[in-house]
């Protein structure tokens, strides 16, 4: 079982629709980053949480450390939001983990 | 601000042959990590430089392996290349150590794609 499970794996979505990823994950951490990928390959990060909520933008993302859980929100989505979105966790060793990643299309 | 420069984009080698990858980072950032991506893997973790100095290494064999110089520009080298080596390299700098994928104080460079034939 992998230590970081995001769900869906694929999410299609019509234009001005809320969407939530979903995270979880199974080590200890020290921290949690949600990451964009556009196709072509290029990464951005959008959030690093060790605890709470932080929001940029359109952008929310929530962690609940008892829970082991983490949620990206996006308020009012639009085509231009559509690319891989990833889950990492720094884990108490040190190294980072990585979720499968959740495919995002939002149509016109 | 140039952003993070990975060099070449596009790669195809032999198999059994080696291979080197560069990565400059953006002015001032002295953390580069590297990682690989691949359709079944996803993307793990390689390694991690700061000032000249492996801090962190993934659970990778010892074919992979890197160094950083004195002004930060990384290189990862792969020898003894297999098909299943095919993937996509990014690597991310930073300022500091520990802020490798710190929020926005992390920059990804676009990756070089690596085919094993």
């Amino acid at each position: 079982k992998n230590e970081v499970e995001q769900s869906p794996q694929n999410l299609t979505a019509q234009e001005g629709e809320f969407i939530t990823i979903n995270c979880s994950y199974s080590v200890g951490i020290s921290a949690l980053h949600w990451l964009q990928q556009h196709p072509g390959g290029g990464i951005v990060s959008l959030f690093m949480l060790s605890s709470g909520k932080k929001k940029h933008g359109r952008l929310i993302a929530t962690i609940n450390i008892q829970e082991k859980h983490s949620s990206l929100h996006i308020t009012a989505s639009h085509p231009r939001d559509s690319a891989v979105y990833i889950c990492a966790v720094r884990s108490l060793r040190d190294d980072m983990r990585f979720g499968a990643g959740t495919r995002l299309t939002v149509k016109p | 601000k140039a952003g993070v420069t990975q060099t070449p984009r596009y790669l195809i080698k032999t198999r059994g042959q080696q291979v080197t990858l560069s990565c400059s980072p953006i002015s001032g950032h002295r953390s580069v990590s590297w990682y690989q991506q691949t359709p079944g893997q996803g993307l793990q973790f390689l390694f991690e430089y700061f000032s000249e100095t492996q801090r962190n290494k993934g659970n990778f064999p010892g074919r992979f392996s890197g160094r950083q110089f004195s002004n930060s520009r990384s290189e990862m080298n792969v020898s003894t290349l297999e098909l299943g080596d095919s993937a996509l390299y990014l690597c991310a700098s930073s300022l500091e150590y520990r802020d490798r994928l710190a929020g926005t104080e992390a920059f990804f460079g676009q990756g070089t794609r690596l085919t094993v034939v």
